[in-house]
């Protein structure tokens, strides 16, 4: 099975409402990477955690800190440009260095 | 703000034929990666680096090769392109130690094998 799986893969909200994405890791995790996916294709780090939590404007992701188990990334007050493919990526334990990502979600915000 | 630039952008191939993708970093990362990006896997890992000379498989090595001649520098080879091989590739590099130990992507490579 997969080793980082997201959701819900895909979601749909009207501007200004709030919402939540979700990690969830099949083993421990040393570290999590959350990105936004444009339309044009680029990949925008948002985030990186080795534990705990960071905010920035709309945005708040959080790393359980305890078991390494998942992470979450909240949005507030959605506006349009918030749309695209988010990612997690994580990292394992083992030290080689190498990202496992999970397979997105797809996040669409109407008027 | 770090860079990490792919090349070509756009490549059409024709079956059993070679083709290499190129990626150049100025970032001074040890770490170097391929992905690819199909449509209900997300970004998988083919190969990554961990320095020049340095070549590891990723999560799906059969059908490619890689290369690191330099620091700058990581190639990713198809020796003889499939159809299958269709997809969206994503050069990354990245660095433990650093501050914030990110992931820098580049802008992808759209190869169709035809």
């Amino acid at each position: 099975g997969d080793q980082v799986e997201q959701s819900p893969s895909a979601l749909s909200l009207h501007e200004g409402t709030d919402s939540a994405l979700r990690c969830n890791f099949t083993t421990t995790m040393r570290s999590v990477q959350w990105f936004r996916q444009n339309s044009r294709g680029s990949l925008i780090s948002l985030f990186y955690l080795a534990s705990g939590t960071k905010e920035n404007g709309r945005l708040k992701s959080a790393f359980d800190s305890k078991e390494r188990r998942y992470s979450t990334l909240h949005i507030r007050d959605a506006q349009l440009e918030d749309s695209g493919t988010y990612f997690c990526a994580a990292e394992d334990t083992g030290g080689a260095d190498r990202l496992t990502f999970g397979k997105g979600t797809q996040l669409i915000i109407q008027p | 703000e770090a860079a990490v630039t792919q090349s070509p952008r756009n490549k059409v191939a024709v079956t059993g034929g070679k083709v290499t993708l190129s990626c150049n970093q100025t970032n001074n990362h040890n770490n170097m990666y391929w992905y690819r990006q199909d449509t209900g896997h997300g970004l998988r890992l083919i190969h990554y680096s961990y320095g020049a000379g340095s070549t590891e498989k990723g999560d799906i090595p059969d059908g490619y090769k890689a290369s690191r001649p330099s620091q700058e520098n990581f190639s990713l080879i198809l020796e003889l392109a499939t159809p299958s091989q269709t997809s969206v590739y994503f050069c990354a590099s990245g660095d433990r130690g650093v501050s914030n130990e990110r992931l820098f992507f580049g802008h992808g490579t759209k190869l169709s094998v035809l």
